[in-house]
């Protein structure tokens, strides 16, 4: 498996509040991606990384930020969380052939 | 704007049996990858097979197998052999070869199989 982790993998907030996820990769790929899963949407992909600093918005992106300080490290940040955000959000690394994935962070806003 | 459909939001097979899930896709790009993933109950996405665009041969990958219609732009997944362990939601996948290559999905398929 490759080395991408999610945190937290559970999480419940309130509307208002902001939220912070991390994903974390140990494999040193230059790419990595932030996608929201709801039912009957598929994963749809919110912002993506192509370097240390360098990020662009995906097709949802309303609502989101995201940095990244270091190669190995995505943060997603919800500044004002809404119920609307509720959802499964996975990380991914890879390249053009192959893109793993971590095992997602579900997040409940209330 | 890339898309992808899945028409079939649910399936059943009986266990052993085949089982076809069907994908259409819409690009203006003649390179590209198309992806087969597998969502089990664990949330965990895996990878099923992996079609190059520029191959003219279907990919296999043991009991899963692929009709790649490029004209048509269709991409539909074999399951030969169905087993327990197969029941999963399939989601299909299209993903650029350049740049960022992030990947856009179909809306999913649920698969059950019957014992």
């Amino acid at each position: 498996d490759a080395g991408i982790t999610q945190s937290p993998r559970h999480k419940v907030t309130e509307t208002g509040t902001p939220v912070t996820l991390r994903c974390h990769q140990t494999e040193n790929h230059r790419y990595m991606y932030w996608y929201r899963q709801d039912p009957g949407h598929g994963l749809r992909l919110i912002h993506y990384s192509y370097g240390v600093k360098d990020t662009d918005k995906g097709e949802v992106s309303d609502g989101y930020s995201v940095s990244r300080s270091k190669t190995e490290d995505f943060l997603l940040t919800l500044e004002s969380a809404t119920s609307s955000q509720t959802s499964v959000y996975f990380c991914a690394i890879g390249t053009p052939r192959e893109q793993y994935f971590g095992p997602g962070t579900r997040l409940t806003v209330t | 704007a890339q898309t992808v459909t899945q028409s079939q939001p649910e399936m059943s097979v009986q266990e052993a049996e085949t089982v076809t899930l069907s994908c259409t896709y819409d690009t203006s790009e003649s390179d590209y990858y198309l992806f087969w993933y597998k969502q089990p109950p664990s949330r965990q996405m895996i990878l099923v097979i992996r079609q190059e665009a520029y191959k003219q041969q279907n990919a296999t990958e043991n009991r899963f197998s692929v009709n790649f219609q490029k004209a048509a732009k269709s991409f539909s997944l074999k399951i030969s052999d169905s087993q327990l362990g197969d029941a999963a939601m399939y989601f299909c996948a299209y993903s650029w070869t350049q740049g960022a290559q992030k990947l856009v999905f179909g809306q999913g398929t649920r698969l059950t199989i019957n014992p």
